[in-house]
């Protein structure tokens, strides 16, 4: 059974980091792109970035771009992100995701977790 | 970068009745649309893929169709399950994107 567990979200000031971490499981982690959406509280989904199965490809939207930073380590079967300067509007449930190279799709979602950007 | 515009944003339906959802892309392009259903408190979960492909294990009631700037999730006869929001995404080319969602309600 696949499982995608995320950890590290949590409340943080204004300009403060955060990193968050997803343990994945029941699949080989090698083989797929991986990738954190997130949703803002009442809002919809928003794609954040995606890493290549052996790292030697990041992409970002645009607004999360020099502050945020996605790695992968498939020794760990393990997924990073780094949040660096973080601002109000980042408050969200970020999730980890399987992007299938295939079907082009996110097949396996993890159950998110909350990071909260307040004063 | 590809922009989705999802419509309409809400619509009430009853059981039993044969719902549309709308995708427009900002730009072209063949088939790599997937459509995601999300129930409140959970993870999306993928329905579709590749415009009309449907995942494993999603009930047929479920269809997509379009290709281009327009594309189109269908459920044929809404059943209770079904209330939900849904939303489209585009995977032709990073950077990716989702529509805005649409929230089936009960009428």
């Amino acid at each position: 059974e696949v499982q995608l567990v995320e950890s590290g979200g949590g409340l943080v000031q204004p300009g403060g980091s955060l990193r968050l971490s997803c343990a994945a499981s029941g699949f080989t982690f090698s083989y797929y792109l991986m990738t954190w959406v997130r949703q803002a509280p009442g809002k919809g989904l928003e794609w954040v970035a995606t890493i290549k199965q052996d790292g030697s490809a990041k992409y970002y939207v645009d607004s999360v771009r020099g502050r945020f930073t996605i790695s992968r380590d498939n020794a760990k079967n393990s997924l990073y992100l780094q949040m660096n300067s973080l601002r109000a509007e980042d408050t969200a449930v970020y999730y980890c995701v399987t992007y299938s190279t295939s079907s082009r799709s996110f097949d396996y979602w993890g159950q998110g977790t909350l990071v909260t950007v307040s004063s | 970068d590809i922009q989705m515009t999802q419509s309409p944003s809400s619509v009430s339906a009853s059981v039993g009745d044969r719902v549309t959802i709308t995708c427009r892309a900002s730009q072209g392009f063949s088939k790599w649309l997937a459509w995601y259903q999300q129930k409140p408190g959970k993870a999306p979960k993928l329905l579709i893929y590749a415009a009309s492909s449907l995942q494993s294990g999603v009930p047929s009631r479920f269809s997509g169709s379009g290709s281009g700037t327009d594309f189109t999730l269908t459920i044929s006869s809404l059943q209770p399950e079904d209330f939900a929001t849904y939303y489209c995404q585009q995977a032709n080319s990073f950077p990716l994107a989702f529509g805005g969602g649409t929230k089936v309600e009960i009428k």
